[in-house]
């Protein structure tokens, strides 16, 4: 079963534009979330975290929200560039264990 | 700065052939994984080691086994590959199991 779901697998956005990605998770005992970026041929690389105590995080371009009532998270990329163009997985941990979702494809057209 | 390496890149084996993938790290990190990538699947954990001396199955342990040699290796073998381990493996390293965690750049294995 999958504990975190990303339900858009791709997403296309106009450069400039604001770009939402969002993942649900099932498991009320995460306590920390991630977002990871992925280019082809390419491992993940971290691109922004959130601890259950916070609702919000900002870093630069990017923001992540937490909804812990709805199991939700989302990332905001404002504004989109062309070089956002990648992979996106977000993450929950429990107990040193990661679970990945299935990743959203973002397109950021110039 | 390396980061996080894993040996090799590319693989192709035959099925029944045993591989070992490579993986380490240079950053002095206590926890370090294996997982692999499928289409339409995201990343799974194979195995885990929190700190050096231990391991733990993760969700997709079968078929694998591993060995934390010291702090900064962490290796995978497959001993008897199949057809369904045919994926993307990635190396990762963290300081604890609760910081973002640094990947190698994978190894695409394909079994025949």
């Amino acid at each position: 079963d999958q504990q975190v779901k990303q339900n858009s697998p791709s997403l296309s956005v106009q450069e400039g534009r604001i770009s939402i990605l969002n993942c649900d998770y099932t498991n009320s005992m995460f306590d920390y979330f991630l977002w990871y970026k992925k280019y082809p041929a390419e491992g993940p690389t971290f691109l922004i975290s959130i601890s259950s105590i916070k609702d919000k995080n900002e870093d630069g371009r990017f923001t992540v929200f937490l909804n812990k009532s709805a199991k939700h998270l989302s990332l905001h990329i404002v504004p989109s560039q062309p070089g956002d163009s990648a992979v996106y997985f977000c993450a929950a941990t429990l107990h040193d264990q990661f679970y990945f979702g299935t990743g959203t494809s973002l397109t950021v057209i110039p | 700065n390396a980061g996080v390496t894993q040996t090799p890149k590319f693989q192709v084996l035959k099925t029944g052939q045993s591989m070992t993938l490579q993986c380490a790290q240079d950053m002095n990190h206590n926890s370090m994984y294996w997982y692999r990538q499928d289409p339409g699947m995201g990343l799974r954990l194979i195995y885990y080691s929190a700190s050096e001396g231990t391991t733990d199955k993760g969700e997709v342990p079968n078929g694998y086994n591993v060995s934390r040699l010291n702090k900064r290796e962490f290796s995978l073998r497959l001993e008897s590959a199949a057809p369904s381990q045919t994926s993307v493996y990635f190396c990762a390293s963290s300081q604890t199991g609760r910081q973002p965690q640094h990947f190698g750049d994978g190894t695409r294995l394909s079994i025949l």
